[in-house]
């Protein structure tokens, strides 16, 4: 098994820019999220999906967008990238969201510009 | 809403036992876990706890007191590899989703 795998590790982008950050697991977990993590800064949760076609807001959704169409996939869309969303993200996916482990992905480092 | 506090920094000596505490508020509660995270990198698994009381794994521990929604993990004979952040998280009911503190950093020194 593969685990949780995201691409791309490193991003830089030009403020106004979109981009999608690519989350899969081969895990067979219904239940899927996308955090940031900022410098000395705990995980917060930008988005969870408690399987295929579910989606629903964390505590920071502004400015980025998700969508399920498959159990393994689950993208984060930044619809126009602004220096604030300079980031580590990290995508976990879990068997179901209620205690179960998450199973974190390796994260994709962002710059802004 | 959901918020978490715990200790921002704690050090220790190698071989001693080491608490960091979390409390928490919550409009539901199912439970409550511990991660650890080493330099940035991928945060992993430690426990979860949903019930009152102790759990064991190893030289970890974490415990749970729902009605005064706390909780702690107990790391024992501390190695200097467990130097790293740990982070407890709530599971609310609101689907289940998983709401982090901002983390404890521990620094082991030999």
């Amino acid at each position: 098994n593969a685990g949780v795998t995201q691409t791309p590790k490193f991003q830089v982008l030009k403020t106004g820019q979109s981009m999608t950050l690519q989350c899969a697991q081969d895990m067979n977990h219904e239940y899927m999220s996308w955090y940031r993590q900022d410098p000395g800064m705990g995980l917060r949760l930008i988005h969870y999906s408690v399987g295929a076609g579910i989606t629903d807001q964390g505590e920071v959704p502004n400015g980025y967008n998700v969508s399920r169409s498959t159990t393994e996939d689950f993208p984060l869309r930044l619809l126009s990238a602004a220096p604030s969303q300079t980031s580590v993200y990290f995508c976990a996916s879990s068997y179901t969201g209620q205690g179960h482990e998450q199973y974190f992905g390796p994260g994709t480092r962002l710059t802004v510009t | 809403g959901q918020s978490l506090e715990q200790p921002s920094e704690v050090t220790a000596v190698e071989g001693a036992i080491v608490q960091i505490n979390c409390t928490y508020q919550t409009s539901g509660f199912y439970g409550l876990s511990w991660y650890q995270q080493h330099d940035g990198g991928a945060p992993t698994f430690l426990s979860y706890n949903a019930l009152d009381g102790l759990e064991e794994t190893g030289r970890f521990s974490s415990f749970l007191s729902r009605s005064d929604s706390y909780g702690y993990l107990l790391l024992q004979e501390l190695q200097m590899k467990d130097s790293a952040s740990y982070f407890c998280a709530v599971t609310g009911n609101q689907g289940g989703k998983l709401i982090f503190g901002q983390g404890t950093e521990l620094s082991v020194k030999p």
